[in-house]
């Protein structure tokens, strides 16, 4: 297994134009989790999966983001009508997950620029 | 919500030195806690992952301890070397499972 993988890995972009992320967790893993850094600062959760289901979102995701893992296997993030507030490091990562939370591992992540 | 902090926010070390790096969180009811390593432009690596249930875990030159009661863990490096410069973060899920990161240490391991 490569472990998790990443699409884009840039991105630039101009201001209000839309964006979509592709994360592919590591294959027998059943969540999947969506995170933002900022440079000097550590990662934000924004949402995770477990298998398809959106289990939970954080409040810094505006109607702009939406996330999606049909069938439970890989997921996108789009970025509708971006601003320069978005430019960020979307990371990606993906566990399995029993009763409590698992190890997670990373991808390399999709860097956002958005001029 | 969980709190997690990380001191130092930078550290700089001659080359086979021993180091600590600190993490504190304001809730203790933890299932687990991770380390990672993040190089500059680069995802999450994951170090070490102790259990909640365990004090201690060991990779190599890595040891993390953990002290739930306190709120409290450290990753001790042992012999440090030029390619252990990175930024060093600790990680804590909560009871939905969502992760808490520190800002993390920038660690720089001069020859």
């Amino acid at each position: 297994d490569t472990g998790v993988s990443q699409d884009p890995r840039h991105k630039i972009t101009k201001r209000g134009q839309n964006v979509t992320f592709r994360c592919d967790p590591i294959s027998e893993h059943n969540r999947l989790y969506w995170y933002r850094q900022t440079l000097g600062q550590g990662p934000e959760f924004l949402t995770y999966f477990q298998n398809e289901a959106q289990l939970e979102k954080s409040r810094l995701l505006s109607d702009r983001f939406s996330a999606e893992r049909p069938k439970g296997s890989f997921s996108t993030l789009e970025i509708q009508r971006t601003e320069q507030g978005d430019s960020a490091m979307y990371l990606c990562a993906s566990s399995l997950v029993w009763e409590f939370a698992g190890e997670l591992f990373f991808g390399e992540g999709s860097r956002l620029t958005v001029l | 919500k969980q709190e997690v902090t990380q001191i130092p926010a930078a550290l700089s070390v001659p080359e086979g030195e021993n180091l600590v790096l600190n993490c504190s969180f304001t809730d203790s009811a933890i299932y687990n806690l991770q380390w990672f390593r993040q190089d500059p432009g680069k995802g999450l690596t994951s170090l070490l992952l102790i259990q909640s249930s365990q004090r201690e875990q060991t990779s190599g030159r890595l040891n993390a301890s953990l002290d739930k009661s306190s709120g409290r863990s450290t990753l001790y490096i042992a012999a440090s070397q030029p390619g252990d410069s990175a930024t060093y973060l600790c990680a804590v899920p909560n009871t939905g499972n969502q992760f808490y990161f520190g800002t993390g240490t920038s660690l720089t391991v001069i020859p």
